[in-house]
């Protein structure tokens, strides 16, 4: 049984540049969560998509958007990058949005912004 | 203020000491806590997860929530070296409130079990 993954890895970017990331949620799971976290924080919540509709979002700008496929997956976009974008971006998988569900987390996106 | 607040540490404690690990939070929609335990440079893994006040536990870890005092803790019992790691404190408020199930985060807790 898959757990969640993404893609990739690694990545590096240079300011105003744009940037897309991949997730794929474990299997049975429909719901993504997105979050970012900076070295040595937290992470922080930037959105949720279910039924391919973006239902929460945190207090992060438009810059940041996102969309999920029928398949579940889900990618999310940042667009005329920033320095202070750079961090490790978590995607989170669950089933439902109820409150009380278990969020099973990915390995990460790095993304370094030069 | 943040919403959650967690000893960022760093910790550092002889094997088979007891751990441990706390935080506190502002928000008293708070109703499920859990404890991820994040290995460096990998994603978040789920260790523990309580709904409301009380105990839990498994094997060597324990979780308790106190509600009225907007406190949570994790225990860990015999730690070992492999604990080594950041634990982060995680809580959400449920779909009754606008915030639904986001979860949020204290800023973890780095701990190292030396043999």
């Amino acid at each position: 049984d898959a757990g969640v993954t993404q893609s990739p890895t690694h990545l590096i970017k240079t300011r105003g540049q744009q940037v897309t990331l991949r997730c794929s949620p474990k299997s049975g799971h429909d719901t993504v969560s997105w979050y970012q976290q900076a070295l040595g924080q937290g992470p922080q919540f930037i959105f949720q998509y279910y039924e391919e509709e973006e239902r929460q979002r945190g207090n992060f700008p438009d810059r940041f958007s996102g969309h999920q496929f029928p398949n579940y997956s889900s990618e999310l976009n940042v667009n005329a990058l920033l320095l202070g974008d750079s961090a490790l971006y978590l995607c989170a998988s669950s089933l439902g949005i109820r409150g009380m569900e278990t969020q099973y987390f990915g390995p990460g996106t790095r993304l370094l912004v030069l | 203020q943040k919403e959650v607040e967690q000893d960022p540490g760093p910790l550092s404690v002889p094997e088979g000491a007891i751990v441990s690990l706390n935080c506190t939070y502002s928000n008293s929609a708070f109703q499920y806590f859990m404890w991820y335990r994040q290995y460096s440079r990998k994603g978040p893994e789920l260790l523990m997860y309580t709904y409301s006040s009380g105990n839990k536990e498994d094997g060597r870890f324990t979780a308790q929530v106190d509600k009225s005092s907007k406190y949570i803790s994790l225990f860990i019992r015999d730690s070992q070296p492999s604990d080594s790691a950041t634990y982060l404190c995680a809580m959400s408020a449920g779909l009754r409130e606008t915030s639904g199930s986001r979860l949020t985060f204290g800023e973890g807790t780095q701990l190292t079990v030396n043999p």
